[in-house]
């Protein structure tokens, strides 16, 4: 069974980099795509972006100047980096797994992870 | 980028009743890529259904998802004290998710 863990600092400033690793156990992480999806305090789900399993990346369009996804195979672990946040990025920020079964849906997700942006 | 519109924003029901929840697509969306999440306080959003109508593992056959095209809906048959909770639709198209804003499933 598939486990993700969010790992990260709880507090940014504005203005600064908001950096949050992902870590996977229990199953490997070759030939899935991984996507991070944050949620602001009482707000709904949004889609932050994704690395496919061939190494290209897909961002939302709204977010995409600010956002990287990259991933470290030997380490199991990839990672969301978004520059220049704002009190509105604060948000709980989850990483979940694709697993490219032609669905485009996510099946396993982390805890999430809290990001205060505060100065 | 494809909108998903959710409706009703909150749908109040006893346990026992019908629940059905909407989903529309501001532009077509292949039934493959539409599906459906269960979140509760505190809690990761659950996978409930792919596909626009496959449950997925673990789920009780009292959901189930249909629709087509720009509409889709959940249905939950005869709610359960456990199935009170928000559900988001989410959809995977031209490389891009996105999710819809959600419903709210409390108890009348």
């Amino acid at each position: 069974q598939v486990q993700m863990q969010e790992s990260g600092p709880g507090l940014v400033k504005p203005s600064e980099t908001l950096s949050l690793t992902c870590t996977v156990s229990g199953g490997s992480i070759a030939n899935y795509h991984w996507g991070w999806i944050r949620q602001p305090p009482e707000k709904g789900l949004e889609w932050i972006g994704v690395m496919f399993h061939s190494g290209s990346t897909s961002y939302n369009p709204s977010l995409k100047s600010r956002v990287s996804i990259s991933m470290d195979t030997s380490k199991k672990q990839f990672s969301l980096k978004m520059n220049s946040v704002t009190s509105a990025d604060t948000a709980v920020y989850y990483c979940a797994r694709d697993p490219v079964d032609g669905y485009g849906h996510f099946d396993s997700w982390g805890q999430g992870s809290l990001v205060t942006v505060s100065s | 980028e494809i909108v998903l519109t959710q409706s009703p924003g909150t749908l109040s029901l006893s346990p026992g009743e019908r629940a059905t929840l909407s989903c529309r697509a501001s532009q077509s969306v292949d039934n493959k890529y539409l599906g459906w999440y269960q979140q509760k306080p505190g809690q990761a959003p659950r996978l409930l259904i792919y596909g626009a109508s496959n449950r997925a593992t673990g789920i009780p056959d009292r959901f189930s998802g249909s629709g087509s095209g720009t509409d889709f809906s959940l249905t939950i048959s005869r709610l359960e004290p456990e199935d009170f909770a928000v559900y988001f639709c989410q959809q995977y198209g031209n490389s891009l998710y996105s999710f819809g804003r959600g419903t709210n499933v409390e108890v009348k």
